[in-house]
Protein backbone atom coordinates (compact mmCIF):
# COMPACT_ATOMS: atom_id res chain seq x y z
CA UNK A 1 0.00 0.00 0.00
CA UNK A 2 2.84 2.16 -0.99
CA UNK A 3 3.92 3.45 2.66
CA UNK A 4 0.46 4.58 3.89
CA UNK A 5 -1.40 3.24 6.83
CA UNK A 6 -4.58 4.22 8.32
CA UNK A 7 -5.88 3.68 12.19
CA UNK A 8 -7.86 2.57 13.06
CA UNK A 9 -8.53 0.26 10.82
CA UNK A 10 -12.70 -0.83 11.91
CA UNK A 11 -14.53 1.42 14.58
CA UNK A 12 -18.08 1.56 15.80
CA UNK A 13 -18.91 4.69 17.23
CA UNK A 14 -22.86 6.41 18.09
CA UNK A 15 -24.60 8.95 17.14
CA UNK A 16 -23.27 12.09 17.72
CA UNK A 17 -19.84 11.49 19.16
CA UNK A 18 -16.48 12.84 17.62
CA UNK A 19 -14.81 10.41 15.16
CA UNK A 20 -10.84 10.75 13.95
CA UNK A 21 -9.12 8.95 11.49
CA UNK A 22 -5.81 9.08 10.99
CA UNK A 23 -3.45 8.70 7.98
CA UNK A 24 0.46 8.14 7.90
CA UNK A 25 2.92 7.93 5.25
CA UNK A 26 6.11 7.11 4.88
CA UNK A 27 6.55 8.24 1.14
CA UNK A 28 7.24 12.45 2.11
CA UNK A 29 4.51 12.99 -0.98
CA UNK A 30 3.01 16.41 -1.23
CA UNK A 31 -0.80 16.08 -1.29
CA UNK A 32 -3.20 14.05 0.40
CA UNK A 33 -6.64 13.23 0.04
CA UNK A 34 -9.48 11.68 1.98
CA UNK A 35 -12.13 9.68 -0.08
CA UNK A 36 -15.11 7.24 0.95
CA UNK A 37 -17.11 4.33 -0.64
CA UNK A 38 -20.01 3.56 -0.66
CA UNK A 39 -22.02 0.95 -2.79
CA UNK A 40 -23.58 2.75 -5.93
CA UNK A 41 -21.52 5.69 -4.96
CA UNK A 42 -18.29 4.64 -6.53
CA UNK A 43 -15.13 6.70 -4.45
CA UNK A 44 -16.11 10.32 -3.54
CA UNK A 45 -13.50 12.54 -2.21
CA UNK A 46 -13.95 14.56 1.15
CA UNK A 47 -11.42 16.64 1.46
CA UNK A 48 -7.38 16.82 0.13
CA UNK A 49 -4.15 18.81 1.44
CA UNK A 50 -1.86 19.74 -1.28
CA UNK A 51 0.76 20.88 1.46
CA UNK A 52 1.32 21.05 5.43
CA UNK A 53 -1.70 23.08 6.40
CA UNK A 54 -2.73 23.30 3.18
CA UNK A 55 -6.40 21.82 2.33
CA UNK A 56 -9.03 22.15 0.62
CA UNK A 57 -12.95 20.63 0.22
CA UNK A 58 -13.74 17.60 -1.86
CA UNK A 59 -17.37 16.52 -3.92
CA UNK A 60 -18.67 15.84 -0.01
CA UNK A 61 -17.34 17.69 2.84
CA UNK A 62 -20.30 18.70 4.65
CA UNK A 63 -19.43 17.07 8.49
CA UNK A 64 -15.95 16.52 7.93
CA UNK A 65 -12.90 18.59 8.60
CA UNK A 66 -9.46 17.41 7.66
CA UNK A 67 -6.10 18.68 9.64
CA UNK A 68 -2.47 18.21 8.11
CA UNK A 69 0.37 19.76 10.78
CA UNK A 70 3.28 17.51 9.07
CA UNK A 71 3.81 16.10 6.26
CA UNK A 72 3.08 12.86 7.08
CA UNK A 73 -0.02 13.08 8.59
CA UNK A 74 -3.82 14.05 7.50
CA UNK A 75 -6.29 13.52 10.34
CA UNK A 76 -10.10 13.37 9.19
CA UNK A 77 -12.11 14.23 11.80
CA UNK A 78 -16.28 13.58 11.65
CA UNK A 79 -17.18 16.37 14.54
CA UNK A 80 -20.58 14.72 15.21
CA UNK A 81 -20.83 10.96 13.73
CA UNK A 82 -24.38 10.55 11.82
CA UNK A 83 -25.48 7.24 10.53
CA UNK A 84 -25.38 8.68 6.90
CA UNK A 85 -21.10 8.79 7.73
CA UNK A 86 -21.24 5.33 7.94
CA UNK A 87 -18.76 4.52 5.29
CA UNK A 88 -15.34 2.82 4.50
CA UNK A 89 -12.80 5.62 4.17
CA UNK A 90 -9.59 5.53 2.36
CA UNK A 91 -6.78 7.94 2.09
CA UNK A 92 -4.59 8.44 -0.44
CA UNK A 93 -1.29 9.92 -1.29
CA UNK A 94 0.63 11.20 -4.55
CA UNK A 95 4.16 12.99 -4.98
CA UNK A 96 2.59 15.90 -7.36
CA UNK A 97 5.59 17.23 -9.30
CA UNK A 98 4.07 16.16 -12.42
CA UNK A 99 2.50 12.96 -11.26
CA UNK A 100 -1.16 12.54 -11.09
CA UNK A 101 -0.88 8.90 -9.87
CA UNK A 102 -2.96 8.54 -6.16
CA UNK A 103 -1.59 5.48 -4.19
CA UNK A 104 -4.27 3.97 -1.64
CA UNK A 105 -4.04 3.08 1.68
CA UNK A 106 -5.98 -0.04 3.52
CA UNK A 107 -9.12 1.56 4.28
CA UNK A 108 -10.82 1.88 7.78
CA UNK A 109 -14.37 0.99 8.16
CA UNK A 110 -16.31 3.12 10.30
CA UNK A 111 -20.03 1.93 11.42
CA UNK A 112 -21.99 4.49 13.41
CA UNK A 113 -24.65 3.10 15.08
CA UNK B 1 -23.04 16.68 -14.20
CA UNK B 2 -20.02 15.46 -15.67
CA UNK B 3 -18.76 12.05 -14.53
CA UNK B 4 -16.74 9.16 -15.52
CA UNK B 5 -19.05 5.81 -15.99
CA UNK B 6 -18.50 2.40 -16.91
CA UNK B 7 -20.99 -0.08 -19.25
CA UNK B 8 -20.71 -2.94 -18.05
CA UNK B 9 -21.14 -3.76 -14.00
CA UNK B 10 -20.24 -7.18 -14.09
CA UNK B 11 -18.18 -9.15 -16.37
CA UNK B 12 -16.86 -13.05 -16.23
CA UNK B 13 -14.66 -14.69 -18.55
CA UNK B 14 -13.09 -17.89 -18.41
CA UNK B 15 -9.98 -18.53 -17.28
CA UNK B 16 -6.60 -17.96 -19.98
CA UNK B 17 -9.33 -15.82 -22.60
CA UNK B 18 -8.17 -11.94 -22.83
CA UNK B 19 -10.80 -9.36 -20.49
CA UNK B 20 -11.55 -5.82 -21.80
CA UNK B 21 -12.91 -3.61 -19.31
CA UNK B 22 -15.01 -0.31 -20.76
CA UNK B 23 -15.58 3.26 -19.05
CA UNK B 24 -16.87 6.20 -20.87
CA UNK B 25 -16.37 9.61 -19.26
CA UNK B 26 -17.71 12.88 -20.88
CA UNK B 27 -15.08 15.52 -19.70
CA UNK B 28 -13.05 16.69 -22.57
CA UNK B 29 -11.08 18.67 -20.62
CA UNK B 30 -9.85 15.88 -18.94
CA UNK B 31 -5.57 14.99 -19.69
CA UNK B 32 -5.35 12.23 -17.60
CA UNK B 33 -6.51 8.55 -16.91
CA UNK B 34 -6.56 6.04 -14.46
CA UNK B 35 -7.28 2.48 -13.93
CA UNK B 36 -7.38 1.02 -10.78
CA UNK B 37 -8.08 -2.68 -9.48
CA UNK B 38 -9.75 -3.28 -6.14
CA UNK B 39 -9.99 -6.30 -4.04
CA UNK B 40 -12.73 -7.60 -1.08
CA UNK B 41 -11.43 -5.96 1.47
CA UNK B 42 -8.35 -3.98 0.57
CA UNK B 43 -7.72 -0.45 -1.02
CA UNK B 44 -7.73 0.33 -4.66
CA UNK B 45 -4.16 -0.85 -6.43
CA UNK B 46 -2.96 1.13 -9.29
CA UNK B 47 -2.48 -0.99 -12.41
CA UNK B 48 -2.08 1.83 -15.26
CA UNK B 49 -2.52 4.91 -16.64
CA UNK B 50 -2.73 7.28 -19.66
CA UNK B 51 -2.48 10.74 -20.45
CA UNK B 52 -4.58 12.01 -23.46
CA UNK B 53 -1.70 12.94 -25.69
CA UNK B 54 -1.12 9.03 -26.09
CA UNK B 55 -3.92 6.91 -27.47
CA UNK B 56 -2.61 3.19 -25.77
CA UNK B 57 0.27 2.31 -23.05
CA UNK B 58 1.10 -1.09 -21.89
CA UNK B 59 2.20 -2.70 -18.94
CA UNK B 60 2.61 -5.98 -18.19
CA UNK B 61 -0.14 -8.36 -19.44
CA UNK B 62 -2.50 -4.95 -19.05
CA UNK B 63 -3.33 -2.34 -21.78
CA UNK B 64 -5.30 0.67 -21.58
CA UNK B 65 -6.36 2.62 -24.60
CA UNK B 66 -8.16 5.64 -25.51
CA UNK B 67 -10.45 6.91 -27.74
CA UNK B 68 -10.73 11.27 -27.30
CA UNK B 69 -13.10 11.22 -30.42
CA UNK B 70 -15.63 9.10 -28.61
CA UNK B 71 -14.51 9.92 -25.07
CA UNK B 72 -13.56 5.88 -24.04
CA UNK B 73 -11.17 4.48 -22.27
CA UNK B 74 -10.90 0.83 -22.24
CA UNK B 75 -8.58 -1.78 -19.89
CA UNK B 76 -7.42 -4.74 -21.60
CA UNK B 77 -6.22 -7.50 -19.50
CA UNK B 78 -4.30 -10.49 -20.97
CA UNK B 79 -4.33 -14.45 -20.38
CA UNK B 80 -6.97 -13.61 -17.38
CA UNK B 81 -5.60 -15.40 -14.18
CA UNK B 82 -8.45 -16.00 -11.26
CA UNK B 83 -6.14 -13.43 -9.07
CA UNK B 84 -7.39 -11.19 -11.66
CA UNK B 85 -11.01 -11.04 -10.15
CA UNK B 86 -12.12 -8.05 -8.62
CA UNK B 87 -13.69 -5.13 -8.88
CA UNK B 88 -12.06 -2.60 -11.76
CA UNK B 89 -12.57 1.15 -12.18
CA UNK B 90 -11.43 4.30 -13.99
CA UNK B 91 -10.69 7.68 -12.79
CA UNK B 92 -10.35 10.94 -14.98
CA UNK B 93 -8.57 14.25 -13.81
CA UNK B 94 -9.71 17.62 -15.38
CA UNK B 95 -6.86 19.93 -17.16
CA UNK B 96 -7.01 21.93 -13.85
CA UNK B 97 -6.60 20.26 -10.65
CA UNK B 98 -5.34 17.47 -8.89
CA UNK B 99 -8.48 16.02 -8.36
CA UNK B 100 -9.96 12.42 -9.74
CA UNK B 101 -13.00 11.45 -10.48
CA UNK B 102 -14.20 7.75 -10.10
CA UNK B 103 -16.42 5.72 -12.23
CA UNK B 104 -18.48 3.33 -10.57
CA UNK B 105 -16.64 0.26 -11.17
CA UNK B 106 -16.99 -3.10 -12.78
CA UNK B 107 -16.62 -6.60 -10.71
CA UNK B 108 -14.59 -9.01 -12.96
CA UNK B 109 -14.91 -12.61 -12.38
CA UNK B 110 -12.86 -15.40 -13.74
CA UNK B 111 -14.42 -18.80 -14.17
CA UNK B 112 -11.29 -21.67 -13.52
Amino acid sequence: DAGITQSPRHKVTETGTPVTLRCHQTENHRYMYWYRQDPGHGLRLIHYSYGVKDTDKGEVSDGYSVSRSKTEDFLLTLESATSSQTSVYFCAISPGLGTDTQYFGPGTRLTVL
Amino acid sequence: GESVGLHLPTLSVQEGDNSIINCAYSNSASDYFIWYKQESGKGPQFIIDIRSNMDKRQGQRVTVLLNKTVKHLSLQIAATQPGDSAVYFCAEKKNAGNMLTFGGGTRLMVKP
